[in-house]
């Protein structure tokens, strides 16, 4: 079993649609979290940073953290065709290393 | 965007050659770390780089090797290339803070 388990997706939304995204973790000691955005052929870019638990708002974008539950979601209000893209959630234990374990990624589809 | 270029973007080569990927950043940023990226396994952890010459595996580390004699460059270098190490590859840096990391573009390699 991996440590960080991801839905690969596809998820196919129409434009201005409420979308979550999810990934759920087994190691207990992970204490960031992450969520990139990757386009196709370029590199993955931070989109929100969560330390613990709790929400955390960016503009459209909202990224929660339940730690009793090992889940971390990022919801995309009002998406938009350009949000179309592969997310990958990432989590660190924050040890001294600074290593990230890192999701397969969902890739989501907006439709115009 | 942490200013991070890879060299080359793209490459092709032999089964049994050598190859060296490059990593510059110009953060100043202490972490570098390379990671290989496949449909199915998302991005997976090579080496990474605490420091001038600190350098450690990752979960996939075999066939591989790295160096750091400057803070701004990384170098990931494949002994004799197989076709099993076909794959985009992706450098990585982080000053420490929160465990973030910046990504930069890639590099394509193919090895026939």
């Amino acid at each position: 079993q991996k440590e960080v388990e991801q839905d690969p997706g596809p998820l196919s939304v129409p434009e201005g649609a409420i979308v979550s995204l999810n990934c759920t973790y087994s190691n207990s000691a992970f204490q960031y979290f992450m969520w990139y955005r990757q386009y196709s052929r370029k590199g993955p870019e931070l989109l929100m940073y969560t330390y613990s638990s709790g929400n955390k708002e960016d503009g459209r974008f909202t990224a929660q953290v339940d730690k009793s539950s090992k889940y971390i979601s990022l919801f995309i209000r009002d998406s938009q065709p350009s949000d179309s893209a592969t997310y990958l959630c990432a989590m660190s234990a924050s040890d001294r290393r600074k290593k990230l374990v890192f999701g397969t990624g969902t890739r989501l589809l907006v439709s115009p | 965007d942490a200013g991070i270029t890879q060299s080359p973007r793209h490459k092709v080569t032999e089964t049994g050659t050598p190859v060296t990927l490059r990593c510059h950043q110009t953060e100043n940023h202490r972490y570098m770390y390379w990671y290989r990226q496949d449909p199915g396994h998302g991005l997976r952890l090579i080496h990474y780089s605490y420091g001038v010459k600190d350098t450690d595996k990752g979960e996939v580390s075999d066939g591989y090797s790295v160096s750091r004699s400057k803070t701004e460059d990384f170098l990931l270098t494949l002994e004799s290339a197989t076709s099993s190490q076909t794959s985009v590859y992706f450098c990585a840096t982080g000053s420490g803070g929160g465990d973030t990391q910046y990504f930069g573009p890639g590099t394509r390699l193919t090895v026939l």
